[in-house]
């Protein structure tokens, strides 16, 4: 069965530090991978997305995130975070059918 | 399992009909926000309803529409269905005062 797990649940950092989010699945065919912000009170928008080719993915607002096949994972990074990128994260797999969502990462950065 | 739950599983019509999909939210989430997610795209968010009013909308066709009832609910009724409107359904809710969004399962929509 498909299925996606988020390493943390909860990340608080400072501003300026970098950031790391864990994201594994499990599905034995191709799969594309997303993942997803949250801000608060707001709908979820796409940050990044790997769908083939160069496993280093580059999103918006200086996020990336490598796709690791061997590892079944596809962790997303950030080098210098900001207060604004207080956020939930949630990491996104997509099978044949079936597109599957981790539980989510609450990422507080205090100023 | 989130708590959301998503009625049918899987929908299976013909082009030029309608058909509703239903979304129960976790107990005690007031907010109800419903995404579409088609072929190789991301999710496209619909529209988001918070304690039976509409509270945001997305990249929503006029020939969609949704509701929010009493018991918090919430129904996405599409009609006039295209091939193209065949795509994955997904409901999420959210608590007041909570920052994450818990997702259904999701309806399969097929328009052949």
């Amino acid at each position: 069965a498909q299925s996606v797990s988020q390493h943390n649940h909860h990340v608080i950092l400072s501003e300026a530090a970098s950031l790391e989010l864990g994201c594994n699945y499990s599905y034995g065919g191709t799969v594309n991978l997303f993942w997803y912000v949250q801000y608060p009170g707001q709908h979820l928008q796409l940050l990044l997305k790997y769908f083939s080719g160069d496993p280093l993915v580059k999103g918006i607002k200086g996020f990336e995130a490598e796709f690791i096949k061997s590892k079944f994972s596809f962790n997303l990074r950030k080098p210098s975070v900001q207060w604004s990128d207080t956020a939930e994260y949630f990491c996104a797999v997509k099978g044949d059918y079936k597109l599957s969502f981790g539980a989510g990462t609450t990422v507080t950065v205090r100023a | 399992d989130s708590g959301v739950t998503q009625t049918p599983k899987h929908l299976i019509t013909a082009t030029g009909q309608r058909v509703t999909l239903r979304c129960s939210p976790r107990s005690g989430d007031l907010s109800v926000y419903w995404y579409q997610q088609s072929l190789d795209q991301g999710l496209q968010f619909l529209i988001q309803y918070y304690n039976g009013e509409e509270r945001a909308k997305g990249n929503i066709l006029e020939r969609f529409s949704a509701q929010q009832f009493p018991d918090l609910h919430s129904e996405l009724n599409l009609s006039s269905l295209e091939l193209g409107d065949s795509a994955l359904y997904f409901c999420a809710s959210i608590r007041p005062g909570l920052f994450k969004q818990y997702f259904g399962p999701g309806t399969r929509l097929t328009v052949t």
